[in-house]
């Protein structure tokens, strides 16, 4: 079955600090989504990135589907980018599963 | 436009008892999926409708069932509630069942 894992678990930052959150997926995966939950639990979609490289503002993605990994690229963080950032792949038309997360604090 | 809503927003339940969650998804999405969250975790699929059919289902006991309208809109029923039934529940839906997933807010259920 399709295989997602995410690093690091847990992510400390200063305001306006970079990072780089990982997600490793298995050979059955050929759709990937970035998510970030907020302190609400609201689910927000930032990317859909099957392959290639996709930016939005100050967070980019990029996905190399032959080394199956993606990396969520988050520059000059603010302290709402905290919450919980999760990865998950989709096989065809099979269920989207979920990665167990990294968890950001960014602290002003 | 409307993303996916979802209600209530939040729920109370005694053990033992029923609960319906509700779903309305995207415009123009037909697939809602089901996913439960408990505290701590990543979302587990429970299951995915399409044309008004269950097409996927996760490992979730038969007491979760469910339901899709003509509208495309869905329901969740869990009947016989447990205290492990707390959580929060989200609703998501896409253009098909390959497409981007959007995610609604969640409906947060509390089984006392």
């Amino acid at each position: 079955g399709i295989q997602v894992e995410q690093s690091p678990p847990d992510l400390i930052l200063q305001e306006g600090a970079n990072s780089t959150l990982r997600c490793n997926f298995s050979d059955s995966v050929n759709n990937l989504q970035w998510f970030h939950q907020n302190p609400w639990g609201q689910l927000i979609n930032l990317f859909y990135i099957p392959s290639g490289t996709k930016q939005n503002g100050r967070l980019s993605a990029t996905t190399v589907a032959t080394e199956r990994y993606s990396l969520l690229y988050i520059s000059s963080s603010q302290t709402t980018d905290s919450g919980v950032y999760f990865c998950a792949g989709q096989g065809g038309s099979e269920k989207l599963v979920f990665g167990k997360g990294t968890k950001l604090t960014v602290n002003p | 436009d409307a993303g996916v809503t979802q209600s209530p927003t939040h729920l109370i339940k005694t053990r033992g008892q029923q609960v319906t969650l509700r779903c309305s998804p995207k415009s123009g999405h037909d697939t809602v999926s089901w996913y439960q969250q408990a505290l701590g975790q990543g979302p587990q699929f429970i299951f995915q409708y399409y044309e008004e059919e269950e097409r996927q289902r996760g490992n979730f006991p038969d007491r979760f069932s469910g339901h899709q309208f003509p509208n495309y809109s869905s329901e969740l029923n869990v009947n016989a509630l447990l205290l492990g039934d707390s959580a929060l529940y989200l609703c998501a839906s896409s253009l098909n069942p390959a497409g981007g997933y959007t995610f609604g807010s969640g409906t947060r259920l509390t089984v006392v």
